[in-house]
């Protein structure tokens, strides 16, 4: 059982929604990160945050919009989105920013009408 | 730009024959490289990892060749099963840095 738990798995949203990605981790990780993850494409980070701070931000659109409250978890909120954001969005988590050791969740299916 | 590049995009194996994924990279602050497994409707797990001061490490039927001077590295996958029918994705780490290869997908016919 992953230790990185996605909530939704299956998002289906207009143009116009808000909407929210949940992501928890119970690895006792200090550092968490979403990536986007697009068909023969590679993964490609959007954001990461280390001790709840952001450390990292992918030059990512404003549409995304992250949140992480504490250690264990981070939200992304999405409004007004683009086809072209339909993607799987992964969460992970790793014991510290300075590694290459990244525990993913099973991601989040969007797809945007 | 792609910072590690990875080949091939997909490959067919029959069940106990060879599979190798290729890598290279370019950037020589690089110093581990992680190899990812992921499974339709999973997340990527971590497979087996590598660093530069070693040419080959192997766990099980997998393993990493590696090597520094040409920047490059790969997977065999030995004995390949049907269970390994997944996508590959090698990576390159150094401190605050993680670069994903595009995958591979491997499928194993039985």
């Amino acid at each position: 059982e992953t230790g990185v738990t996605q909530t939704p798995r299956h998002l289906v949203m207009g143009m116009t929604n808000k909407k929210s990605l949940k992501c928890e981790q119970h690895l006792g990780h200090n550092a968490m990160y979403w990536y986007k993850q697009s068909a023969k494409k590679p993964l490609e980070l959007m954001f990461v945050y280390n001790f709840k701070e952001q450390t990292e931000n992918n030059s990512v659109p404003s549409r995304f919009s992250p949140e992480c409250p504490n250690s264990s978890h981070l939200f992304l909120h999405l409004h007004t989105l683009q086809p072209e954001d339909s993607a799987l969005y992964l969460c992970a988590s790793s014991l510290d920013w300075d590694t290459g050791e990244l525990f993913f969740g099973e991601g989040s299916r969007l797809t945007v009408l | 730009q792609q910072q590690v590049k990875q080949s091939p995009q997909s490959l067919i194996v029959q069940k106990g024959g060879i599979s190798i994924i290729n890598c290279a990279y370019e950037n020589t602050a690089f110093d581990y490289f992680p190899w990812y497994q992921q499974f339709p409707g999973k997340g990527p797990a971590l497979l087996i990892a590598i660093r530069p001061d070693v040419s080959e490490k192997k766990e099980g039927r997998f393993t990493i060749s590696f090597n520094k001077s040409a920047k490059q590295f790969s997977l065999h996958i030995m004995d390949s099963q049907p269970g390994d029918s997944a996508t590959y994705f090698c990576a390159a780490s150094s401190p605050y840095k993680l670069s994903f290869g595009a995958g591979t997908t491997v499928t194993v016919r039985a």
